[in-house]
């Protein structure tokens, strides 16, 4: 069964400090990883899929990166406005009836917080 | 401004009613899932469909939770009769066919299930 691992539950920042969310996962045979954004009272909001150990993506202050273990989220510089909850999901390749499909695992998140 | 929309947005019960929420995916989307988030569980996948047909149910009590796609426009997800374990947000999200793949999700804001 896949498992997703998100450390740590919750980071305190100052404005500017910069830091990193862990995502550690163990699959049969990665297929992708997905981080998404959660703001209070809000669903999720998609943000980067890395699907190769090296990949990287940028969105404004945020990089994610991928090895073959885990996935890191680099916040640089962060602003008050990027606090929210950051969750990792991976795919796992499901069938039914001969249909195929990825069915996603979600780790339990990283509260992040930035102070001003 | 595409997006998915979600009622009730809150809800509060007694146990033993009967509770449907109601999701309107993004108009052209194919696919939907429903997700339910607790603090303990994180978010879990409820069910799956694809061109209105359900791919995974695997994960709702099917004593008590029914899905359904009664037409493209409309998903519903019903509980009967609600327990207070139940209690939690229900989040719909929808995407393109190969959204469990690529991660594209497009979540509703939820609805926050309360059953005393």
């Amino acid at each position: 069964e896949d498992q997703v691992t998100q450390s740590p539950e919750a980071l305190r920042l100052q404005e500017g400090e910069s830091s990193s969310l862990n995502c550690s996962y163990t699959v049969s045979g990665l297929r992708g990883l997905f981080w998404y954004r959660q703001d209070p009272g809000k669903g999720p909001e998609f943000l980067f899929t890395l699907y190769s150990a090296g990949e990287e993506k940028e969105k404004e202050r945020l990089k994610a990166t991928l090895t073959k273990k885990e996935s890191f989220l680099h916040i640089t510089a962060p602003k008050p406005e990027d606090s929210a909850t950051y969750l990792c999901a991976v795919p796992s390749l499901s069938n039914a009836g001969g249909t195929s499909y990825g069915k996603l695992t979600f780790g339990q998140g990283t509260i992040l917080t930035v102070h001003p | 401004d595409a997006r998915v929309t979600q009622t009730p947005r809150h809800k509060v019960t007694e146990m033993g009613q009967e509770v449907t929420m109601r999701c309107q995916p993004i108009l052209g989307h194919n696919t939907v899932f429903w997700y339910r988030q607790t603090m303990m569980q994180g978010l879990e996948l409820l069910a799956y469909f694809r061109n209105r047909a359900p791919l995974d149910d695997s994960g709702m009590p099917k004593d008590r939770f029914s899905a359904e796609m009664p037409d493209a426009t409309l998903a519903t997800l019903k509980i009967q009769p609600s327990e207070p374990r139940d209690s939690a947000v229900y989040f719909c999200a929808s995407g393109l066919g190969l959204a469990g793949y690529t991660g594209e999700l497009f979540f509703g804001e939820g609805s926050r299930l309360t059953v005393l």
